[in-house]
């Protein structure tokens, strides 16, 4: 079955600091898509990014970029020069295409702290 | 464009009570699904849907029902309240039948079983 390892349950940085969030995942599929999604202390799930598995380039969007590596099976993030608005628990997860393509599997989440 | 809505956003049931979570999108999806979110495990699927009529179950679906009568809503019933439903639900909808689409989420739906 499929499963995604977030090893990193908590976080805290300094402003500015560059950060980066391990996401490991595990999965029989050939075709599949890796997600990352930001929780903010409001509560809701916002979407950040889909990452197919036949892509392997990378993505940098602002301050964010991802890493995805077939070889590892990693799927990482990082955000560059991190801001307070950047505090918030982080979630990656997986969903495949073929064997079990109704449920999206989700890590436990990182909770990153950006102090002032 | 409201994308998904549930409701309530808050809620505290006694044991043995029951209710209904309700969850709606207007974005024409066909797969609609439940999770819920515990401290330290992420997101679990409870129940899922591919089209109006059609259900299944997720990872965790033992005392919650539901039922889809029409594209848009997809209700979480839950028949008897445990102190272990206590929990953050979410109700969440995506494009497409297979894995490639993103999932949406709603607001969610703090419940507490007292």
């Amino acid at each position: 079955a499929q499963k995604v390892t977030q090893a990193q349950t908590e976080i805290s940085v300094v402003e500015k600091e560059d950060v980066t969030l391990d996401c490991v995942y595990e999965t029989r599929d050939t075709t599949y898509y890796l997600f990352w999604y930001k929780q903010p202390p409001s509560g809701e799930l916002v979407f950040l990014i889909r990452r197919n598995s036949f892509d392997e380039q990378n993505e940098i969007s602002g301050r964010y970029s991802w890493n995805f590596q077939k070889s590892t099976s990693s799927f990482n993030f990082t955000i560059t020069a991190s801001q307070v608005v950047d505090s918030a628990v982080y979630f990656c997860a997986l969903s495949e295409v073929l064997y079990n393509n109704n449920d999206m599997r989700f890590g436990a989440g990182t909770r990153l702290t950006v102090k002032p | 464009n409201a994308g998904v809505t549930q409701t309530p956003k808050f809620q505290v049931l006694k044991t043995g009570q029951s209710m209904t979570l309700q969850c709606a999108q207007d974005m024409n999806h066909e797969y609609m699904s439940w999770y819920r979110q515990d401290p330290g495990m992420g997101l679990r699927l409870i129940h899922y849907s591919v089209g109006a009529g059609i259900t299944d179950q997720g990872e965790v679906p033992n005392g919650y029902n539901v039922s889809r009568s029409t594209t848009e809503d997809f209700p979480l019933r839950l028949l008897s309240a445990a102190p272990s439903q206590t929990s953050v639900y979410f109700c969440a909808s995506r494009p497409g039948l297979d894995g490639r689409g993103t999932q949406y989420f709603g607001p969610g739906t703090r419940l507490t079983v007292l």
